[in-house]
Protein backbone atom coordinates (compact mmCIF):
# COMPACT_ATOMS: atom_id res chain seq x y z
CA UNK A 1 0.00 0.00 0.00
CA UNK A 2 1.06 3.59 -1.01
CA UNK A 3 4.68 2.03 -1.46
CA UNK A 4 5.16 0.00 1.43
CA UNK A 5 5.75 -3.32 1.68
CA UNK A 6 4.63 -5.91 4.29
CA UNK A 7 5.50 -9.61 4.95
CA UNK A 8 4.23 -11.99 5.33
CA UNK A 9 0.67 -11.00 5.66
CA UNK A 10 0.09 -13.91 7.85
CA UNK A 11 2.43 -15.42 10.07
CA UNK A 12 1.59 -18.25 12.61
CA UNK A 13 4.46 -18.98 15.31
CA UNK A 14 5.17 -21.13 18.05
CA UNK A 15 5.52 -20.97 21.32
CA UNK A 16 8.81 -20.12 22.39
CA UNK A 17 10.03 -18.88 19.12
CA UNK A 18 11.20 -15.80 17.57
CA UNK A 19 9.63 -14.42 14.39
CA UNK A 20 10.86 -11.31 12.37
CA UNK A 21 8.24 -8.56 10.30
CA UNK A 22 9.06 -7.67 7.71
CA UNK A 23 8.54 -3.92 6.66
CA UNK A 24 10.22 -1.82 3.18
CA UNK A 25 9.34 0.96 1.64
CA UNK A 26 10.00 2.90 -1.72
CA UNK A 27 8.77 6.69 -0.35
CA UNK A 28 11.88 7.58 0.61
CA UNK A 29 10.50 8.55 3.92
CA UNK A 30 12.84 9.54 7.06
CA UNK A 31 10.50 8.35 9.71
CA UNK A 32 9.53 4.50 9.93
CA UNK A 33 6.98 3.12 12.64
CA UNK A 34 5.93 -0.38 13.92
CA UNK A 35 2.06 -0.16 15.54
CA UNK A 36 0.59 -3.49 17.12
CA UNK A 37 -3.23 -4.00 17.15
CA UNK A 38 -5.60 -5.81 19.10
CA UNK A 39 -9.55 -6.72 18.01
CA UNK A 40 -11.71 -3.71 18.95
CA UNK A 41 -8.46 -1.91 20.00
CA UNK A 42 -6.59 1.13 18.40
CA UNK A 43 -2.99 1.16 17.17
CA UNK A 44 -0.48 0.92 20.27
CA UNK A 45 3.43 2.64 19.56
CA UNK A 46 5.78 -0.80 19.67
CA UNK A 47 9.27 0.99 18.04
CA UNK A 48 9.85 4.16 15.42
CA UNK A 49 12.77 5.00 13.66
CA UNK A 50 13.46 9.12 12.94
CA UNK A 51 16.54 8.22 11.06
CA UNK A 52 18.83 5.50 10.30
CA UNK A 53 20.81 3.25 12.42
CA UNK A 54 18.26 5.63 15.64
CA UNK A 55 15.21 4.13 17.10
CA UNK A 56 12.92 4.62 19.48
CA UNK A 57 10.75 2.54 22.08
CA UNK A 58 7.28 3.29 22.02
CA UNK A 59 4.49 2.67 24.62
CA UNK A 60 4.74 -1.62 24.29
CA UNK A 61 8.38 -2.02 23.14
CA UNK A 62 8.69 -4.95 26.23
CA UNK A 63 9.03 -8.35 23.79
CA UNK A 64 9.96 -6.85 20.71
CA UNK A 65 13.38 -5.43 18.93
CA UNK A 66 13.99 -3.92 15.82
CA UNK A 67 17.03 -2.59 13.57
CA UNK A 68 17.13 0.14 10.88
CA UNK A 69 20.10 -0.34 9.09
CA UNK A 70 18.81 0.70 5.91
CA UNK A 71 16.56 3.68 5.17
CA UNK A 72 14.38 1.34 3.24
CA UNK A 73 14.09 -1.16 5.49
CA UNK A 74 12.33 -1.08 9.52
CA UNK A 75 12.40 -5.10 10.52
CA UNK A 76 10.31 -6.34 13.75
CA UNK A 77 11.46 -9.30 15.35
CA UNK A 78 8.90 -10.70 18.13
CA UNK A 79 10.70 -12.61 20.57
CA UNK A 80 9.21 -15.17 23.01
CA UNK A 81 9.46 -12.98 25.70
CA UNK A 82 6.49 -11.24 24.15
CA UNK A 83 3.78 -13.15 26.25
CA UNK A 84 0.94 -12.23 23.95
CA UNK A 85 2.04 -11.87 20.45
CA UNK A 86 -1.28 -12.62 18.53
CA UNK A 87 -1.84 -9.56 16.87
CA UNK A 88 -2.26 -7.00 13.85
CA UNK A 89 0.98 -5.50 13.12
CA UNK A 90 1.13 -2.30 10.95
CA UNK A 91 4.31 -0.78 10.01
CA UNK A 92 4.21 3.07 9.06
CA UNK A 93 5.98 5.61 6.96
CA UNK A 94 6.64 9.20 7.74
CA UNK A 95 7.29 12.23 5.49
CA UNK A 96 7.30 15.35 7.53
CA UNK A 97 7.50 17.50 4.71
CA UNK A 98 3.51 17.12 4.11
CA UNK A 99 0.76 18.98 6.53
CA UNK A 100 -1.18 15.98 7.40
CA UNK A 101 2.09 14.85 8.50
CA UNK A 102 2.64 12.59 5.96
CA UNK A 103 1.69 9.22 7.72
CA UNK A 104 1.44 5.81 5.30
CA UNK A 105 0.04 2.70 6.21
CA UNK A 106 0.97 -0.39 5.23
CA UNK A 107 -1.21 -3.41 4.47
CA UNK A 108 -0.38 -5.30 7.84
CA UNK A 109 0.88 -8.49 9.18
CA UNK A 110 -1.62 -10.85 11.47
CA UNK A 111 0.27 -12.70 13.72
CA UNK A 112 -0.93 -15.80 15.28
CA UNK A 113 0.90 -17.93 18.11
CA UNK A 114 -0.22 -21.61 17.76
CA UNK B 1 -1.77 7.74 28.14
CA UNK B 2 -4.00 8.45 25.04
CA UNK B 3 -4.79 11.60 24.61
CA UNK B 4 -7.30 11.27 22.19
CA UNK B 5 -10.64 9.15 22.68
CA UNK B 6 -13.68 8.04 20.94
CA UNK B 7 -16.92 8.19 22.60
CA UNK B 8 -18.78 5.11 20.86
CA UNK B 9 -17.14 1.76 19.46
CA UNK B 10 -20.02 1.10 17.35
CA UNK B 11 -22.32 3.03 14.65
CA UNK B 12 -24.94 1.94 12.48
CA UNK B 13 -26.56 3.98 10.28
CA UNK B 14 -28.97 3.15 7.11
CA UNK B 15 -27.35 3.57 3.37
CA UNK B 16 -27.83 6.95 2.51
CA UNK B 17 -28.31 8.99 5.60
CA UNK B 18 -25.34 10.70 7.35
CA UNK B 19 -22.67 9.58 10.17
CA UNK B 20 -21.54 11.19 12.76
CA UNK B 21 -18.44 9.79 14.72
CA UNK B 22 -17.60 11.90 17.62
CA UNK B 23 -14.10 11.74 19.37
CA UNK B 24 -12.89 13.68 22.63
CA UNK B 25 -9.30 14.90 23.50
CA UNK B 26 -7.83 15.92 26.59
CA UNK B 27 -4.87 18.47 26.24
CA UNK B 28 -6.15 22.14 25.67
CA UNK B 29 -2.70 22.60 23.75
CA UNK B 30 -3.41 20.37 21.13
CA UNK B 31 -3.01 21.82 17.89
CA UNK B 32 -4.03 18.95 15.05
CA UNK B 33 -6.06 16.65 14.76
CA UNK B 34 -6.19 13.78 11.86
CA UNK B 35 -9.19 11.17 10.92
CA UNK B 36 -8.52 7.35 9.35
CA UNK B 37 -10.32 5.21 8.05
CA UNK B 38 -9.52 1.36 7.92
CA UNK B 39 -11.03 -1.56 6.50
CA UNK B 40 -10.97 -5.25 7.80
CA UNK B 41 -7.52 -6.61 7.21
CA UNK B 42 -5.98 -3.60 5.64
CA UNK B 43 -4.31 -0.16 7.51
CA UNK B 44 -5.37 2.70 8.21
CA UNK B 45 -6.52 5.25 5.23
CA UNK B 46 -6.01 9.28 5.62
CA UNK B 47 -9.15 10.94 5.23
CA UNK B 48 -8.52 14.56 6.64
CA UNK B 49 -7.28 16.63 8.85
CA UNK B 50 -7.82 19.54 11.02
CA UNK B 51 -5.83 22.42 12.93
CA UNK B 52 -6.95 24.29 15.97
CA UNK B 53 -7.24 27.86 13.84
CA UNK B 54 -9.94 26.14 12.03
CA UNK B 55 -13.48 25.09 13.41
CA UNK B 56 -14.86 23.23 10.51
CA UNK B 57 -13.14 21.91 7.18
CA UNK B 58 -15.03 19.73 4.55
CA UNK B 59 -13.62 17.48 2.10
CA UNK B 60 -15.37 15.19 -0.32
CA UNK B 61 -18.94 14.25 1.43
CA UNK B 62 -16.68 14.42 4.70
CA UNK B 63 -16.75 17.36 7.00
CA UNK B 64 -14.64 17.64 10.21
CA UNK B 65 -15.69 20.02 13.29
CA UNK B 66 -13.73 21.20 15.99
CA UNK B 67 -14.87 22.35 19.10
CA UNK B 68 -12.00 23.75 21.31
CA UNK B 69 -14.37 24.72 23.66
CA UNK B 70 -15.09 21.33 25.10
CA UNK B 71 -12.23 19.39 23.35
CA UNK B 72 -14.14 17.67 21.00
CA UNK B 73 -14.41 16.85 17.00
CA UNK B 74 -16.50 15.03 15.16
CA UNK B 75 -16.54 13.21 11.67
CA UNK B 76 -19.30 13.76 9.53
CA UNK B 77 -20.26 11.30 6.45
CA UNK B 78 -22.82 12.93 4.09
CA UNK B 79 -24.83 9.94 1.94
CA UNK B 80 -23.15 7.52 3.96
CA UNK B 81 -22.70 4.35 1.50
CA UNK B 82 -21.99 0.65 1.74
CA UNK B 83 -18.25 1.45 1.22
CA UNK B 84 -17.83 3.49 4.18
CA UNK B 85 -18.04 0.59 6.38
CA UNK B 86 -14.94 1.02 8.56
CA UNK B 87 -13.55 1.62 11.36
CA UNK B 88 -12.86 5.34 12.09
CA UNK B 89 -10.24 6.84 14.08
CA UNK B 90 -9.52 10.11 15.82
CA UNK B 91 -4.97 10.33 15.86
CA UNK B 92 -3.14 13.02 17.19
CA UNK B 93 0.30 13.88 16.78
CA UNK B 94 2.20 13.94 19.78
CA UNK B 95 6.10 14.07 20.30
CA UNK B 96 6.91 12.80 16.86
CA UNK B 97 4.64 10.05 17.33
CA UNK B 98 0.81 9.60 16.16
CA UNK B 99 -1.32 9.19 18.94
CA UNK B 100 -4.86 6.91 18.36
CA UNK B 101 -7.78 6.58 20.09
CA UNK B 102 -9.72 3.53 20.42
CA UNK B 103 -11.68 3.51 17.00
CA UNK B 104 -15.78 3.29 16.39
CA UNK B 105 -16.74 0.54 13.41
CA UNK B 106 -19.11 2.28 11.67
CA UNK B 107 -21.47 -0.11 9.57
CA UNK B 108 -24.43 0.58 7.42
CA UNK B 109 -27.57 -0.84 6.46
CA UNK B 110 -28.52 -1.60 3.11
Amino acid sequence: DGGITQSPKYLFRKEGQNVTLSCEQNLNHDAMYWYRQDPGQGLRLIYYSQIVNDFQKGDIAEGYSVSREKKESFPLTVTSAQKNPTAFYLCATQDRGYSNYGYTFGSGTRLTVV
Amino acid sequence: GESVGLHLPTLSVQEGDNSIINCAYSNSASDYFIWYKQESGKGPQFIIDIRSNMDKRQGQRVTVLLNKTVKHLSLQIAATQPGDSAVYFCAEPKGGKLIFGQGTELSVKP
